[in-house]
């Protein structure tokens, strides 16, 4: 059974909307994070989560905005869509935030922003 | 900031056969390097993380790191059908990964 859980899979928003990308982690780690992955573009950070704290923040626009009201939590909340915004984000948890912290994602939930 | 390449583009190997992938990093003074695979809508697999100057080896997969060449290659000894996926090196520093763009790995039976 997956341990971290993104839902939904799959989501269709047009561009001006707003989307909540939900993860929930089971695994019972204390640092969480967003990656994003576009087409054609490698894996990219965006932000990560240690105790519920912002850790650090790579994403340059405020129109992301990550929510974490449990400790095995860390939503992202998209406003004002673009279709640049299309892309796979995926969540990942790990132990800790040091180096020999192996992360664990999930299996990510695909965004289409027309 | 760091930049992650990785090559071949994309790899077709028969089955059993030795399976190579290799990156470089523009920076090599990453705390580790690891290797990840990801099949097709799934998420991402950590297979090797690996420190030092030299080999690291986990199960079928092994991993060579030469920090002076800024370079790291993966080995996928006796690769099967279920290894089919794409490849992605990264490096982690500044408690973050800096991901290349994936090796697609085809084994034909």
């Amino acid at each position: 059974d997956p341990k971290i859980i993104q839902k939904p899979k799959y989501l269709v928003a047009v561009t001006g909307s707003e989307k909540i990308l939900i993860c929930e982690q089971y695994l019972g780690h204390n640092a969480m994070y967003w990656y994003r992955q576009s087409a054609k573009k490698p894996l990219e950070f965006m932000f990560s989560y240690s105790y519920q704290k912002l850790m650090d923040n790579q994403t340059a626009s405020s129109r992301f905005q990550p929510q974490s009201s449990k400790k095995n939590h860390l939503d992202l909340q998209i406003t004002a869509l673009k279709p640049d915004d299309s892309a796979t984000y995926f969540c990942a948890s790990s132990t800790g935030t040091t180096n020999t912290g192996q992360l664990y994602f999930g299996e990510g939930s695909k965004l289409t922003v027309l | 900031q760091q930049k992650v390449q990785q090559s071949p583009e994309s790899l077709t190997v028969s089955e059993g056969a030795m399976a190579s992938l290799n990156c470089t990093f523009s920076d090599g003074t990453s705390d580790n390097f690891r290797w990840y695979r990801q099949h097709s809508g799934k998420g991402l697999e950590m297979l090797v993380s690996i420190f030092s100057d030299g080999e690291k080896e986990e199960g079928r997969f092994t991993a060579h790191l030469n920090r002076a060449s800024l370079h790291v290659s993966l080995h996928i000894r006796e690769p099967q059908p279920s290894d089919s996926a794409v490849y992605l090196c990264a490096d982690y520093a500044g408690n973050k990964l800096t991901f290349g763009i994936g090796t697609r790995v085809l084994v034909r039976p």
